[in-house]
C-alpha cells in the first residue's frame, strides 16, 4: 500500500534538546511538506520541497532545519532555537495537479 | 495579506444537513480544497474546486463562487462518524496552500 509514514506519533523530549521527525512516502511524489498544527489554528508550513537536494522556508521555518537527500524521505529537525516546538507536526507530499495534499498519521513532540 | 474564514464550531443533528462556509481573500487562486479532520488524526481530502458551482460527491457537497471569495461544504444525512474538524484551504498563485483554522462540526443524535 502507497502512504506517508510518519514515525514516532508521540514524542517526548527535554527543553534544549534537537529532535528529528521522520518523513517517508513511497507514492513517488515529488513535492513534500512539513505543517505544524496548533490548537484552534490552521495549519502552518514550515518547510517544503519539490524536488530532491532543494527545500525552501516556509511561513515559520525559524528554529526548524530539512534535507532532502532521497525523493521518498523528508525528515525535520526541531532545534532548541524553537521556542515553542510543542505541536502537531504533519508531513505531506503531493504529485501535481491538482495539487491534492496526502498527509502522515502525524507526530505529536512535547517539549518540557 | 492572505486570510480564510470560517466558522469555529457548528452544532447539527444525525440525519440532518449542514452547510460549513469559508471565505477567503488570497494572491491569486488556484484552487479550494476541503478536508476532514478527526481529533489527533491528520486530514484526509474531500473535495478540491477551482471552477465555480457545485461539486458532489456523495453525502458531502462542495460549491465555489470564485467572484465572491467564497465556498461551501455541504453535508447531507449526516451520521455520528461525521463529527470532525473541516479544513478550507485555498492554493494560492505559487501554488501554496493558505489554510483556515477549521470548524468542528459536532453531530448530536
Amino acid at each position: 500500500d502507497g502512504g506517508i509514514t510518519q514515525s514516532p506519533k508521540y514524542l517526548f523530549r527535554k527543553e534544549g534538546q534537537n529532535v528529528t521527525l521522520s518523513c517517508e512516502q513511497n507514492l513517488n511524489h515529488d513535492a513534500m511538506y512539513w505543517y505544524r498544527q496548533d490548537p484552534g489554528q490552521g495549519l502552518r508550513l514550515i518547510y517544503y520541497s519539490q524536488i530532491v537536494n532543494d527545500f525552501q522556508k516556509g511561513d515559520i521555518a525559524e528554529g526548524y532545519s530539512v534535507s532532502r537527500e532521497k525523493k521518498e524521505s523528508f525528515p525535520l529537525t526541531v532545534t532548541s532555537a524553537q521556542k515553542n516546538p510543542t505541536a502537531f507536526y504533519l508531513c505531506a507530499s503531493t504529485a501535481g495537479e491538482p495539487y491534492e495534499q496526502y498527509f502522515g498519521p502525524g507526530t505529536r513532540l512535547t517539549v518540557t | 495579506g492572505q486570510n480564510i474564514d470560517q466558522p469555529t464550531e457548528m452544532t447539527a443533528t444525525e440525519g440532518a444537513i449542514v452547510q460549513i462556509n469559508c471565505t477567503y481573500q488570497t494572491s491569486g487562486f488556484n484552487g479550494l480544497f476541503w478536508y476532514q479532520q478527526h481529533a489527533g488524526e491528520a486530514p484526509t481530502f474531500l473535495s478540491y474546486n477551482v471552477l465555480d458551482g457545485l461539486e458532489e460527491k456523495g453525502r458531502f457537497s462542495s460549491f465555489l463562487s470564485r467572484s465572491k471569495g467564497y465556498s461551501y461544504l455541504l453535508l447531507k444525512e449526516l451520521q455520528m462518524k461525521d463529527s470532525a474538524s473541516y479544513l478550507c484551504a485555498v492554493m494560492d498563485s505559487n501554488y501554496q496552500l493558505i489554510w483556515g483554522a477549521g470548524t468542528k462540526l459536532i453531530i448530536k443524535p
